[in-house]
């Protein structure tokens, strides 16, 4: 059973750092595309970055409102995703997902998110 | 970035009745697109990917139609557990972009 599961999220004053944390199991996570998608409270959805698998480059890419704040990494032998974010704003505030997409199954596989709040 | 404008933004259908969600993008993806389903509290699940294809375990009543800029959601006959918010998705060009979601509510 493919499982996600984050962690990390919480209250954190405006321009402060956190680090979200997604536990992957049940599938080839070395091999797999990783992201983190947002949705601000009553707001609809939006794509934060990716990290493609390390057999594609491994390279990452940011939407616009958060690239060079937030850092997406991986650690296969953790089977684990990250998503450090700096310099946080209250635009920031959200639930936090992380997802894949897994063509050999032919469906999308999401965690339970987790909610970030920005706030002072 | 490719704006993917979806309407109406509340349709209101019975249950058991045909309803039928539309999907425009800003500019040509091809068929690189999805349909997500998404109920209160809950992660969004994949109904549609490739602008036609199913997703695993997704129910025959769903169907995605659709290429280049204007794409179809059509739910054949409106079940209880049907009544969500739907979203498109682009995926040709980065950044991955949604579109602001129906609401599908019942009449």
């Amino acid at each position: 059973e493919v499982q996600l599961v984050e962690s990390g999220g919480g209250l954190v004053k405006p321009g402060g750092s956190l680090r979200l944390s997604c536990a992957a199991s049940g599938f080839s996570f070395s091999n797999a595309w990783m992201s983190w998608v947002r949705q601000a409270p009553g707001k609809g959805l939006e794509w934060v970055g990716r990290i493609k698998s390390k057999t594609d480059g491994g390279t990452t890419d940011y939407d616009a409102a958060v690239r060079g704040r937030f850092t997406i990494s991986r650690d296969d032998s953790k089977t684990t995703l990250y998503l450090q974010m700096n310099s946080l704003k209250t635009d920031d505030t959200a639930v936090y997902y992380c997802m894949t997409f897994l063509p050999v199954v032919g469906s999308a596989y999401w965690g339970q998110g987790a909610l970030v709040t920005v706030s002072s | 970035e490719i704006v993917m404008t979806q309407s109406p933004a509340t349709l209101s259908v019975s249950p058991g009745e045909r309803a039928t969600l539309s999907c425009r993008a800003s500019q040509s993806v091809r068929s690189t697109l999805a349909w997500y389903q998404q109920k209160p509290g809950q992660a969004p699940r994949l109904l549609i990917y490739g602008a036609s294809t199913r997703a695993t375990g997704i129910p025959a009543r769903f169907s995605g139609s659709g290429s280049g800029t204007e794409f179809t959601l059509t739910i054949s006959s409106l079940q209880s557990e049907d009544f969500a918010v739907y979203y498109c998705l682009q995926f040709n060009n980065w950044p991955y972009t949604f579109g602001q979601g129906t609401k599908l509510e019942i009449k």
